[in-house]
């Protein structure tokens, strides 16, 4: 399967507790995003990473949250403390991005199947 | 700051029919990328069709194609000849050609009936 993966795909845990959720992207994709979402809702943007680097977070990512892609492959997103309203799918999104004459590149995203977290 | 409006949280379909779904959006950019993606019941999300804002021409992808209206700001999925596996939930996204975010609307989710 050369898809986006995700890991685990369910996790229940009780509020105060440190979760950590994996995502491997498509192997040759140099952009990585993690999205929240929410029962009802759109994907909401958390953070992503050019490669290694973590260029852009969201305000929803509170200090709680951490992201990190050490060696630009996979990424791991690590809640501390979990509190009931982190319950949530945690989604995660490769693409390729390309610097073109025009500006970046149209950067589809593939998408995982996402984590599902619940904090009792 | 981007917004993506569905206003049609639920639709429904009959096999082979063609229904059509709406999205709207708000930006003050010229330059920009519009998709729509899949999300059907516990799946993952897969990309529908996508449209570069520079292109007048509509995208179409086998059964689906889209009405690109820059000026009002409104980007329609049309579903043809409507399949059972069409339903889902399906997600209108925007991106600036300069930006890294998508945006989402929240979502219509698509019943077929056969």
């Amino acid at each position: 399967d050369t898809g986006v993966s995700q890991n685990p795909r369910h996790k229940i845990t009780k509020r105060g507790q440190n979760v950590t959720f994996r995502c491997d992207p498509i192997s040759e994709h140099n952009r990585l995003y993690w999205y929240r979402q929410t029962l009802g809702q759109g994907p909401e943007f958390l953070t992503y990473f050019q490669n290694e680097a973590q260029l852009e977070k969201s305000r929803l990512l509170s200090d709680r949250f951490s992201a990190e892609r050490p060696k630009g492959s996979f990424s791991t997103l690590e809640i501390q403390r979990t509190e009931q309203g982190d319950s949530a799918m945690y989604l995660c999104a490769s693409s390729l991005i390309l610097q073109t004459a025009r500006g970046a590149s149209t950067d589809t995203q593939y998408f995982g199947p996402g984590t599902r977290l619940t904090v009792l | 700051a981007q917004t993506v409006t569905q206003s049609q949280p639920e639709m429904s379909v009959q096999e082979a029919e063609t229904v059509t779904l709406s999205c709207t959006y708000d930006t003050s950019e010229s330059d920009y990328y519009l998709f729509w993606y899949k999300q059907p019941p516990s799946r993952q999300m897969i990309l529908v069709i996508r449209q570069e804002a520079y292109k007048q021409q509509n995208a179409t992808e086998n059964r689906f194609s889209v009405n690109f209206q820059k000026a009002a700001k409104s980007f329609s999925l049309k579903i043809s000849d409507s399949q059972l596996g069409d339903a889902a939930m399906y997600f209108c996204a925007y991106r600036t050609n300069t930006g890294n975010q998508f945006y989402f609307g929240t979502g219509t989710s698509l019943t077929v009936i056969p």
